[in-house]
């Protein structure tokens, strides 16, 4: 079965800075899609940032951006410019060729003033 | 504008009762998806379906059911209401075509079981 680590269950940046949101993921399929999702305290799940396995190139949406390393499995986030609207549980989710999600644990983003 | 709807959004019952959460969407999706979430394990898949009539466990399907009459909605029902189950439940829906699948999510139900 597949599974999505996130280590780190709390990060804090000042405004205006850039964090990175780790994320590893285990898997022996070679085609699969990888997400990040922002949970505000609205609890709303939203869509950040989507990469499919077989483009090399990195995904990179305004201030989001991830770094894709296939052969680390390893799937981070990073985010630049960091805004107080950014605070948010952030979740890593893997797909393969199926429909269903698997999320990680989330980590927690403060954004201090 | 379509939308994925859930109610309640808010329920306090007891041990040993049924309850059951409603999920409706109007994207027109065949894929429907049911998530508990817990502090320390983010979303856990609990039930799927993939269309009328097909229904599938997750990996926390113990104590929980669905069934899917029709394309617009997927009720899950709690048979005997557990202390456990407290949580907080998503329902998402994604279209049965390829690539990216986006799942759309609903706003949640706060369940607590007394």
């Amino acid at each position: 079965a597949q599974t999505v680590t996130q280590s780190q269950p709390e990060m804090s940046v000042q405004e205006a800075e850039t964090v990175t949101l780790s994320c590893t993921y285990d898997t022996s399929e070679s085609d699969y899609y990888l997400f990040w999702y922002k949970q505000p305290p609205s609890r709303q799940m939203i869509l950040v940032i989507r990469q499919e396995a077989y483009k090399q190139q990195n995904a990179t949406e305004n201030r989001f951006s991830v770094n894709f390393q296939k052969a680390a499995k390893s799937f981070s986030l990073k985010i630049s410019d960091s805004q107080l609207g950014d605070a948010a549980m952030y979740f890593c989710a893997y797909r393969s060729s199926g429909s269903r999600l698997t999320f990680g644990e989330g980590t927690q983003l403060t954004v201090n003033p | 504008d379509a939308e994925i709807t859930q109610s309640p959004r808010h329920k306090i019952t007891e041990t040993g009762r049924q309850v059951t959460l409603a999920c409706h969407q109007t994207w027109n999706h065949n894929n429907m998806f049911w998530y508990r979430q817990d502090l320390g394990h983010g979303l856990r898949l609990i039930h799927y379906s993939y269309g009328v009539q097909d229904t599938n466990k997750g990996e926390v399907s113990d104590g929980y059911s669905v069934s899917r009459s029709n394309t617009e909605d997927l009720p899950l029902t709690l048979e005997s209401a557990a202390s456990s189950q407290t949580s907080v439940y998503f329902c998402a829906s994604s279209a049965a075509a390829g690539g990216y699948n986006e799942q759309f999510f609903g706003p949640g139900t706060r369940l607590t079981v007394l």
